[in-house]
């Protein structure tokens, strides 16, 4: 079965400074991979997917994510951190070969809650 | 845009009640899907459904029921509310694809009293 692990559920960063946010999955094949964001009171929006090809995905927002399939990885970046940033970031995987529909497989993270410093 | 709209943002209902959540979206989307989200949980899928009349069990279905009438409608029941229901519900819709994005609206937030 897939999942996805969110390592830190609370991360703060200066201002100007850079985002990581990291997210590690488990998939019996190469998955599909996400990004969404919450902002407060807001449903969640897509940042960025990767599906096949390059393995650097470039997001909206100047986000961006590097799927690297020998460690499991698929950490959000962005180099230089804004106030309008603040938000929830969840990361998550997508079985493309247990899937009968489309997104029903989708398998979230918890959420990183993503705090700016001015 | 895609607009996916939920009916209510916040929804306080008392133990053994009825409860119905309603979901619209006003973009031909195929699938829609119900999901509750709760602090250190993420999402957790409800339901979901890819076609009118059609439905299927998400992760978590026990407690819940589902309508889908209409293409661009798709209702969430509580048969009889209890307190560990009390959650934000999130509405999402996407087209038929495994790779396409969801559209999520706003979200109701349901206190069970």
């Amino acid at each position: 079965a897939q999942s996805v692990t969110q390592l830190g559920s609370h991360v703060s960063v200066s201002e100007g400074a850079l985002v990581l946010l990291r997210c590690n999955y488990s998939s019996s094949v190469p998955p599909y991979l996400f990004w969404y964001v919450q902002y407060p009171n807001q449903g969640l929006q897509l940042l960025l997917k990767y599906t096949t090809g390059a393995t650097l995905v470039k997001g909206i927002n100047g986000f961006e994510a590097e799927f690297k399939k020998s460690e499991t990885s698929f950490h959000l970046t962005k180099p230089s951190a804004h106030m309008s940033d603040a938000a929830e970031y969840f990361c998550a995987v997508s079985d493309p070969k247990i899937s009968n529909f489309g997104n029903e497989k989708l398998t979230f993270g918890t959420g990183t809650r993503l705090t700016i410093i001015p | 845009d895609v607009k996916v709209t939920q009916s209510s943002r916040y929804l306080v209902k008392r133990t053994g009640e009825k409860v119905f959540l309603e979901c619209v979206q006003d973009m031909d989307h195929e699938n829609m899907f119900w999901y509750r989200q709760d602090p250190g949980l993420g999402l957790r899928l409800i339901y979901f459904s890819y076609d009118v009349k059609m439905k299927e069990k998400g992760d978590i279905p026990e407690g819940y029921s589902v309508s889908r009438e209409k293409k661009e409608r798709f209702s969430l029941i509580l048969e009889s509310a209890s307190t560990n229901q009390t959650s934000m519900y999130l509405c999402a819709s996407s087209w038929g694809l495994i790779n396409e994005k969801l559209f999520f609206g706003s979200g109701t937030q349901l206190s069970v009293l």
